[in-house]
């Protein structure tokens, strides 16, 4: 079985200063791990993906994350702020689960405000 | 390039009417397509997945069904709507293996008056 969490549902920054969303996961299998973003009434898109190559991932428009495995984490950072980049982001991690090859499991989400 | 297509953006809808959601994916040849339900504060629920043409897989018992009649099109319907079928659903698509990630539409919100 595998599990993600998201420590934090909603997280509140200053523009211009950095942005930490933390995620924890649990799986029997090698993962792979995804962050995505949801702007309010759109689908996901996709920040960034770990596929056991290098741990430190970078994506889209600044952010990166970093695969801890002996910390069981993927946390996404980016080093400043902007007012675009308020959204809720998700944490992904990918697995055999229960005999199925296609099965993703999401965490709740977690909710980013940038202020002014 | 891939793009995929979900209709329509929002809907409202009397309880005991019927629905029919459709989602479209172009650019790509035999898609994994996927249904999900997204609820405040509850993340993504995974309601169906298909792997091909007419095979459909069923993650949670529910009042909705999915079907597959083509190889780009994946449908989410209802024969008859309840009021915890409100939510936004979201399709998505993806190719090859699990390590692949999703491509999301941009979503339905339901109301289910």
């Amino acid at each position: 079985a595998q599990s993600v969490t998201q420590l934090d549902s909603h997280v509140s920054v200053s523009e211009g200063t950095p942005v930490l969303l933390r995620c924890n996961y649990s799986s029997s299998y090698s993962p792979s791990l995804f962050w995505y973003v949801q702007h309010p009434n759109k689908g996901l898109q996709l920040l960034l993906k770990y596929t056991s190559a290098a741990t430190l991932v970078k994506g889209i428009n600044g952010f990166e994350a970093e695969f801890k495995k002996s910390e069981t984490s993927f946390h996404l950072t980016k080093p400043s702020a902007h007012m675009s980049d308020a959204a809720e982001y998700f944490c992904v991690v990918s697995g055999n689960s229960g005999g199925s090859n296609y099965k993703l499991t999401f965490g709740k989400g977690t909710l980013l405000t940038v202020n002014p | 390039s891939q793009t995929i297509h979900q209709w329509p953006a929002t809907l409202v809808q009397p309880v005991g009417s019927p629905l029919s959601l459709e989602c479209t994916v172009e650019g790509t040849s035999n898609p994994n397509l996927y249904w999900y339900r997204q609820a405040a504060g509850r993340g993504l629920q995974l309601l169906f997945y298909s792997v091909g043409i007419g095979q459909i897989s069923s993650e949670v018992p529910q009042n909705l069904s999915a079907s597959r009649p083509q190889d780009r099109q994946f449908i989410l319907s209802s024969k008859k709507l309840l009021l915890s079928d409100s939510g936004f659903y979201l399709c998505a698509w993806s190719v090859g293996t699990l390590n692949s990630p999703l491509h999301f539409g941009n979503g339905t919100r339901l109301t289910v008056t």
